[in-house]
């Protein structure tokens, strides 16, 4: 059975950097085509994709984001690590991990509950 | 970058078909697809690869993809069928995931 659960802090402070852990079992992060993602959701509004990492470590980010975005992984851990920088109120949203085993460019099978992070003073 | 268009609601009495539309520029050439997300709850997966459902959905939801439209077709539509529903692609331009703008679907 595939799980993933984000863990991270509840709130930020603005400029602060946001760092998230999806951690997963079920699956391994060393099999071919295998990836993680994140995907947000501010409140009442739409998915926003952010970022993926791919089993042979390719990144892919938003690109209106790249600058503030990475994204890594611990296989051993199963763990994969979302770090954005410079948190402003609008980051404020639900944040998702949910991965892919069919390659970078594939729909998403297996998601998280989410994790909601606020940013405010 | 790569836009998908949905239309923000979509209203079915119950027992009758709901059409979701996605478009985007040639969307027929690329693999659309889409999911559910009910209040409250994580996106789940619903159909993939423009016209594949994923495990545990009904016979009810399909989906298909020519030109510049993808479209979600829901059958018989029951109240539990309430939620959001998001096409999504991935740009190979930009090399990035991208995201309809989400549908809600009433059931009236």
């Amino acid at each position: 059975q595939v799980t993933l659960r984000e863990s991270g802090p509840a709130l930020v402070k603005p400029t602060q950097t946001l760092t998230l852990t999806c951690s997963f079992s079920g699956f391994s992060l060393r099999t071919e085509d295998m990836c993680v993602t994140w995907v947000r959701q501010p409140p009442g509004r739409a998915l926003e994709w952010l970022a993926l990492i791919s089993w042979d470590d390719d990144k892919y980010y938003k690109t209106s984001l790249r600058t503030r975005l990475t994204i890594s992984k611990d296989t051993s851990k199963h763990q994969v690590v979302l770090t954005m920088a410079n948190m402003d109120p609008a980051d404020t949203a639900t944040y998702y991990c949910a991965r892919t085993q069919d390659g970078s460019e594939s729909h998403y099978r297996d998601w998280g509950q989410g994790i909601l992070v606020t940013v405010s003073s | 970058s790569y836009v998908l268009t949905q239309p923000p609601s979509v209203s079915v009495a119950p027992g009758q078909t709901a059409r979701i539309a996605c478009g985007g520029n040639n969307i027929g050439s690329k693999s659309v697809h889409w999911y559910q997300q009910k209040a409250g709850q994580a996106p789940v997966l619903a159909v993939f690869d423009d016209t594949r459902r994923h495990a545990g959905i009904p016979q009810r939801f399909s989906g298909s993809n020519s030109g510049n439209t993808a479209t979600l077709t829901i059958s018989r539509v029951e109240v539990g069928d309430e939620a959001d529903y998001y096409c999504q692609v991935w740009d190979n331009i930009s090399d990035e995931c991208v995201f309809g703008g989400g549908t809600k679907l009433t059931v009236l």
